[in-house]
């Protein structure tokens, strides 16, 4: 059983500050990792996504990969009341080789204070 | 505008009625997904098609039967569906092979009375 696990919170963060979002995962054969935002009544929206150890950034957003502590994290940099919204983790465990479909956690519901 | 449009964006069915939800997507990708999000519970996966042919089948009843007519298109038959059904089901796709992203729909909120 592929199991993904989020702290749903909500996670209350000041705007400005950096708000940290962390993911585990059960599936150690897991080859790809990605982040999407939902909002209220919305689809998920891909923010970022991550297939090597390490960091990867874009703009204020930064992805980290830990396979051996099966770990992802996100972190959003000067944080925005826009960026209050739940924010999914989501692991593909295929090859990659053809379409692979992914496994969600629940979400962290993320809460930006003006 | 997402790129994945689905129709139609709510709808309320009894549990013998059948219906359709439609799934189109613009981005040139040739592999398409069924998602399932219900409250308080993770989005789960019902069904993958690569082009065009069906290579998953997340152990979703047979009330829902999804068809992959071409690339572009994705539709989700439903019948006899009961009240734990009520859900938002949600269309995405993606361009394989290769570990690219998932773009989704806007998704379709079913109401089943």
């Amino acid at each position: 059983q592929k199991e993904v696990e989020q702290n749903s919170g909500p996670l209350s963060v000041p705007e400005g500050a950096i708000a940290s979002l962390n993911c585990t995962y059960s599936d150690r054969g897991s080859q790809s990792f990605f982040w999407y935002r939902q909002y209220s009544g919305k689809s998920p929206e891909l923010i970022m996504f991550i297939y090597s150890n390490g960091d990867k950034e874009d703009g204020r957003f930064t992805a980290q990969l830990n396979k051996a502590s099966q770990y992802v994290s996100l972190l959003i940099r000067d944080s925005q009341p826009s960026d209050s919204a739940t924010y999914l983790c989501a692991v593909r465990s295929g090859s990659g080789g053809g379409a692979d479909g992914l496994t969600f956690g629940k979400g962290t519901h993320l809460i930006i204070q003006p | 505008e997402t790129g994945v449009t689905q129709t139609p964006r709510h709808l309320v069915m009894g549990m013998t009625n059948k219906k359709s939800l439609k799934c189109e997507q613009h981005l040139g990708h040739n592999a398409m997904y069924w998602y399932k999000q219900s409250a308080k519970k993770p989005l789960e996966l019902m069904f993958v098609y690569s082009l065009e042919e069906r290579v998953e089948n997340n152990s979703v009843p047979s009330r829902f039967s999804p068809e992959c007519p071409n690339s572009s298109h994705l539709f989700l038959h439903l019948h006899t569906l009961q009240p734990e059904d009520s859900a938002l089901y949600l269309c995405a796709s993606s361009q394989g092979p290769g570990d690219q992203p998932q773009h989704f729909g806007d998704g379709t909120r079913l109401s089943i009375l």
